[in-house]
């Protein structure tokens, strides 16, 4: 059974700051993704990462995935205060591409 | 194009009250699947679909039922409701078993029971 933890929970930190959200998995995943959701709101697609070492960067977001170590990374770069949200990896399993997902990290970029 | 859609938006049931939770998408995608997501928790995964005639179930089936007679269409029915069932409903949708494309939620419905 495939089990994903997030780390930090919740984490503050300033505009122009960079910070990297960690992402450990328990058994092999087919793929990872990386969500964001803002309060209130659904879930918004960020990344699909596939393979080991696989780099995935969109603005001041880059994912990166390392399949041996079971561990994905979202890095933040310089934050806005726009990056405010709740992100969230899930790792995908089995033919049904079923979703287990972390229980979120709480980003706050305060000004 | 509307993607995925979710009805109602919110609702607020009796213990013990029956209600179907709508999901429709028409992005023609082989796969749907239920989360409800909890503070705390995360989302976890209720029933799911690789297509039209197949469910089965996720990580917190009970108290829930999924039919899918069509490919468009895969509602949740909750039988007996249970303050317990309190969450936030998302349906998500994807292009099946082998695809590397991302899932895609639906805006998603907020459930209270009393």
């Amino acid at each position: 059974e495939l089990k994903v933890e997030q780390n930090p929970l919740f984490l503050s930190m300033q505009e122009g700051k960079n910070y990297t959200i960690y992402c450990n998995y328990s058994t092999t995943s087919d793929r990872l993704y990386w969500y964001r959701q803002d309060p209130g709101k659904s879930l918004e697609s960020l990344f699909v990462l596939l393979s080991n070492g696989a780099v995935k960067q969109e603005g001041r977001l880059m994912a990166s995935l390392d399949t041996k170590a079971r561990l994905s990374t979202l890095h933040i770069t310089a934050a806005v205060h726009d990056l405010s949200a709740t992100y969230f990896c899930a790792g995908g399993t089995g033919t049904a591409s079923k979703l287990t997902f972390g229980t979120g990290t709480r980003l706050q970029v305060t000004l | 194009n509307a993607g995925v859609t979710q009805t109602p938006k919110f609702q607020v049931l009796k213990t013990g009250q029956s209600m179907t939770l709508q999901c429709a998408q028409d992005m023609n995608h082989e796969y749907m699947s239920w989360y409800r997501q909890d503070p705390g928790m995360g989302l976890r995964l209720i029933h799911y679909s690789v297509g039209a005639g197949i469910t089965d179930q996720g990580e917190v089936p009970n108290g829930y039922n999924v039919s899918r007679s069509t490919t468009e269409d895969f509602p949740l029915r909750l039988l007996s409701a249970a303050p317990s069932q309190t969450s936030v409903y998302f349906c998500a949708t994807g292009r099946g078993s082998y695809s590397t494309d991302t899932q895609y939620f639906g805006p998603g419905t907020r459930l209270t029971v009393l």
